[in-house]
């Protein structure tokens, strides 16, 4: 298996530019976590889905962040308007089953709003 | 869910030794993993142990987990090079078992 996929790698953009990072889980997980990684903060879970259903999205700091899973095999994080501050390392993460299960995580998307 | 605090921020030594980073979080768990970064790459998952588990080993990894302290820890042990990587811990409680981190700990380990 390839593994979670995650594109792209890197993003520049500049500022109130809209930014779609994209995410591929491995086959078969039924869990999709979207994490966020800065100096400052740590790693922070901004949502997640279980079997395509968001299911927890109070980690998503503002209404210019959306996410959707339209499929088991896909999932996008928007950012729009985006800002300096939203500038970070986004993970996707993907788990099977439901409880103690680990994650597998992708490469991360660096993501640099100008 | 609830956020794991790892201790020491930062962490140098020569290969050969060990190195011991720890863990503590606020509420009854169900499980506690740790995960590994390497620097520019995801979070690779290394040893999850439960709540009802006191230690457990995985090659040149031990991990302990004290419930009644709220804390973990993790040893490497005839530490290497390789093992230079930022270390997680991951505690998950309540019924989502959803993982959560915190800043981790930095490990550098000198040739």
């Amino acid at each position: 298996d390839a593994g979670v996929i995650q594109s792209p790698r890197h993003e520049v953009t500049e500022m109130g530019q809209e930014v779609t990072l994209r995410c591929k889980p491995i086959s078969g997980h039924n869990s999709l976590f979207w994490y966020r990684q800065t100096m400052m903060r740590g790693l922070e879970l901004l949502i997640y889905f279980n079997n395509n259903v968001p299911i927890d999205d109070s980690g998503m700091p503002e209404d210019r962040f959306s996410a959707k899973m339209p499929n088991a095999s896909f999932s996008t994080l928007k950012i729009q308007p985006s800002e300096p501050r939203d500038s970070a390392v986004y993970f996707c993460a993907s788990k099977a089953g439901t409880d103690n299960e680990k994650l597998f995580f992708g490469s991360g998307t660096q993501l640099s709003v100008l | 869910s609830q956020q794991g605090e790892e201790d020491p921020q930062a962490l140098s030594i020569q290969e050969g030794e060990n190195a011991t980073m720890n863990c503590s979080y606020k509420t009854s768990i169900n499980n506690l993993q740790w995960y590994r970064q390497n620097s520019g790459r995801g979070l690779v998952h290394l040893i999850l142990i439960r709540s009802n588990e006191r230690e457990k080993h995985s090659g040149r990894l031990r991990v302990t987990l004290d419930t009644s302290k709220k804390s973990s820890s993790l040893l490497i042990t005839a530490s290497r090079a390789a093992d230079t990587a930022s270390y997680f811990c991951a505690p998950s409680s309540g019924g989502s078992y959803i993982p959560t981190f915190g800043r981790g700990t930095s490990l550098i380990v000198h040739p």
